[in-house]
């Protein structure tokens, strides 16, 4: 089975700092997605990755930026946390075109 | 662009019966369609995929039906169980990525004992 692993479950952090949220794949998938989760919103895309060191902007990619330096590590960057981030973050991978994403548990992060 | 529409509101069942729900697009249709169940508190999980030329798949107690031309997909559980009390997204493929999924807000699924 693939298993999508993020760093922290829940997370608290004060506004202006850097946040890195993390993500581990392990079944060699080319492409990472970061996903934010607010209630009524649904999973809005911000960034995704489809190869090492290569990365999109999904739909809400304004205050995030993203790093990828080894395939199975997909990085979430909060330049300078604001309190609207907070939210849940989910990150996923897939191995292709027209694959099911699987997905992490989740990091719920509050920003005071 | 694409707009996908589940119903926000809460399906409520009894226990044994079907269960079945809407996901609508209003604009293109896609390629493949996917539907995935959510926990709270957890990432969700993928159960079916069901492609443009198929009209239905199925899996185990699952079923998906495609109608392009409704631009719907009907999901359906059978004998349904409390366990199966959960959020039900639907994802459709982006037109211009193949990669990228679009996701719907989600119906939530009671099912009474």
């Amino acid at each position: 089975d693939v298993k999508v692993t993020q760093s922290s479950r829940y997370l608290v952090k004060r506004t202006g700092e850097k946040v890195f949220l993390e993500c581990v794949q392990d079944m060699d998938h080319e492409n990472m997605f970061w996903y934010r989760q607010d209630p009524g919103l649904g999973l809005r895309l911000i960034y995704f990755s489809y190869d090492v060191k290569m990365k999109e902007k999904g739909d809400i990619p304004e205050g995030y930026s993203v790093s990828r330096e080894k395939k199975e590590r997909f990085s979430l960057i909060l330049e300078s946390a604001s309190t609207n981030q907070t939210s849940m973050y989910l990150c996923a991978s897939s191995g292709g075109i027209n694959q099911p994403q699987h997905f992490g548990d989740g990091t719920r992060l509050s920003i005071l | 662009s694409q707009k996908i529409e589940q119903n926000s509101e809460a399906l409520n069942i009894q226990e044994g019966k079907t269960a079945t729900l809407t996901c609508n697009y209003t604009n293109y249709s896609p390629a493949y369609l996917q539907w995935y169940r959510q926990d709270p508190g957890r990432g969700p999980v993928f159960l079916l995929l069901i492609r443009e030329n198929e009209k239905e798949k199925r899996k185990e107690r699952l079923k998906v039906t495609f109608d392009t031309t409704l631009k719907q997909s009907l999901f359906h559980i059978t004998a349904s169980q409390p366990a199966d009390s959960a959020t039900y997204l639907c994802a459709l493929d982006e037109m211009d990525s193949s990669y990228k999924l679009i996701f719907g807000s989600g119906t939530r699924l009671l099912v009474r004992p």
